[in-house]
């Protein structure tokens, strides 16, 4: 399977500290992108790192890329007790379509 | 904009029955996609389409069916359900005008298959 990897699969912090999630995945792409799903609804994009990127911030966000290891990493900081949820990277590869590879996903929980 | 709405949000199936899932987008998006999503396995693909009149399939299309009629409606069918595929339904949509491979959700819809 070309799914990508996420890593923990679940993560529990208290409110305030920093959330780290990372992503491998095994094939060349040409983007990657991570996405949230809280309890019981669909996905929202959070942010979009291209392959020519290799840092990228949004608010409280900062995704890396490192082709090389074909791995991601997304840092959240300061954490609330509203980013509980499940955080999925997705990968695009060069193509006529815009179709992405989502991984497993990572479970976290912040604790107020 | 409504964004990505999907009919129904919950349905009941016994083996063998056949149904219809309809995803709708307001955004007129060229691309649409139906994922399933199970525990443990994130999102995978069944079927996508990049423009109306055309479909394709992608990672799990066995025992699924599609249509892209209209662009602003992608339709899932199945023909005759089975319990390996009771899951969490999504449809999503995305536009290659602005290559910003950003892909819209809808809110899912729970297929229980007994």
């Amino acid at each position: 399977s070309q799914q990508g990897e996420e890593d923990p699969q679940a993560l529990s912090i208290q409110e305030g500290e920093n959330a780290t999630m990372n992503c491998s995945y095994k094939t060349s792409i040409n983007n990657l992108q991570w996405y949230r799903q809280n309890s019981g609804r669909g996905l929202v994009h959070l942010i979009l790192i291209r392959s020519n990127e290799r840092e990228k911030h949004s608010g409280r966000l900062r995704v890396t890329l490192d082709t090389s290891k074909k791995s991601s990493s997304l840092l959240i900081t300061a954490s609330r007790a509203a980013d509980t949820a499940s955080y999925f990277c997705a990968y695009g590869v060069s193509g006529g379509y815009q179709k992405v590879t989502f991984g497993i996903g990572t479970k976290l929980q912040v604790i107020p | 904009n409504a964004g990505v709405t999907q009919t129904p949000k919950f349905r009941v199936l016994k083996t063998g029955q056949s149904m219809t899932l309809l995803c709708a987008q307001d955004m007129n998006h060229e691309y649409m996609y139906w994922y399933r999503q199970d525990p443990g396995m994130g999102l995978r693909l069944i079927h996508y389409s990049v423009g109306e009149g055309t479909t394709a399939k992608g990672e799990v299309p066995d025992g699924y069916n599609v249509s892209r009629l209209k662009k602003q409606n992608f339709l899932l069918g199945l023909e005759s359900a089975a319990p390996s595929q009771t899951s969490v339904y999504f449809c999503a949509s995305s536009s290659p005008g602005t290559g910003a491979y950003e892909q819209y959700f809808g809110p899912g819809t729970r297929l229980t298959v007994t």
